[in-house]
């Protein structure tokens, strides 16, 4: 199986501040990498795919990069709503499988 | 707008089978080259695939489940559903049905998501 680490596991921050989230895959997957986010009891929801595509009604403020082994999700200028957890999930093979899980918080 | 909703006992008992239906509405399941997924979640914890069905009926099953997981797809009812035997405590989680487009493997819609119990 293909294991995937995301750091850091929480993260505070402010509305209005950047912040990076890093995810890096045991094995090459290329630019299978897909990112979603969770809101408290709420489903997940896909946020990025292919590493930096931008699922529709997603804003610009979110963007992804990354491939091979290591990828990052930035949101610029956090708003309120972003305050959420983000899981990055590979797409390369199965099973597929995903990271731990980024707590963004407020500070 | 394709919707996904899993339905089921919210309580099982050690050692007894857990079953779930996922209603897929706002599309045809036998439409497209689409695969059918279960993923679940321990409560607090993170998200793990369980498999995933097509609508012809072929499977794919994680290995850590594969002895004890059974999906199936009923296309006349346009409904996959869930198999899983000799549950334990450890499978008490939310169950989420989703789905992926072939060689398109995110995941996208998901279900609202049921917490199934496993508790004497």
């Amino acid at each position: 199986d293909i294991q995937m680490t995301q750091s850091p596991s929480s993260l505070s921050a402010s509305v209005g501040d950047r912040v990076t989230i890093t995810c890096r895959a045991s094995q090459s997957i290329g630019s299978s990498l897909n990112w979603h986010q969770q809101k408290p009891g709420k489903a997940p929801k896909l946020l990025i795919f292919d590493a930096s595509i931008l699922q529709s009604g997603v804003p610009s403020r979110f963007s992804g990069f990354g491939s091979g082994t290591d990828f990052t999700l930035t949101i610029t200028s956090l708003q309120p709503e972003d305050f959420a957890t983000y899981y990055c999930q590979q797409g390369n093979s199965a099973p597929f499988t995903f990271g731990q899980g980024t707590s963004l918080q407020i500070k | 707008q394709l919707q996904m909703q899993e339905s089921g006992p919210g309580l099982v008992k050690p050692s007894e089978t857990l079953f779930l239906t996922c209603t897929v509405s706002g599309g045809s399941i036998s439409s497209g080259s689409y695969y059918y997924d279960w993923i679940r979640q321990p409560p607090g914890k993170g998200l793990e695939w369980i498999g995933n069905v097509y609508y012809r009926g072929s499977t794919h099953y994680n290995p850590s489940l594969d002895s004890r997981v059974t999906l199936s797809v009923d296309t006349s009812k346009n409904q996959f559903s869930l198999k899983l035997t000799s549950v334990t405590a450890a499978d008490t989680a939310i169950y989420y049905c989703a789905r992926h487009e072939a060689s398109r493997n995110w995941f996208d819609p998901w279900g609202q998501g049921t917490l199934v119990t496993v508790s004497s």
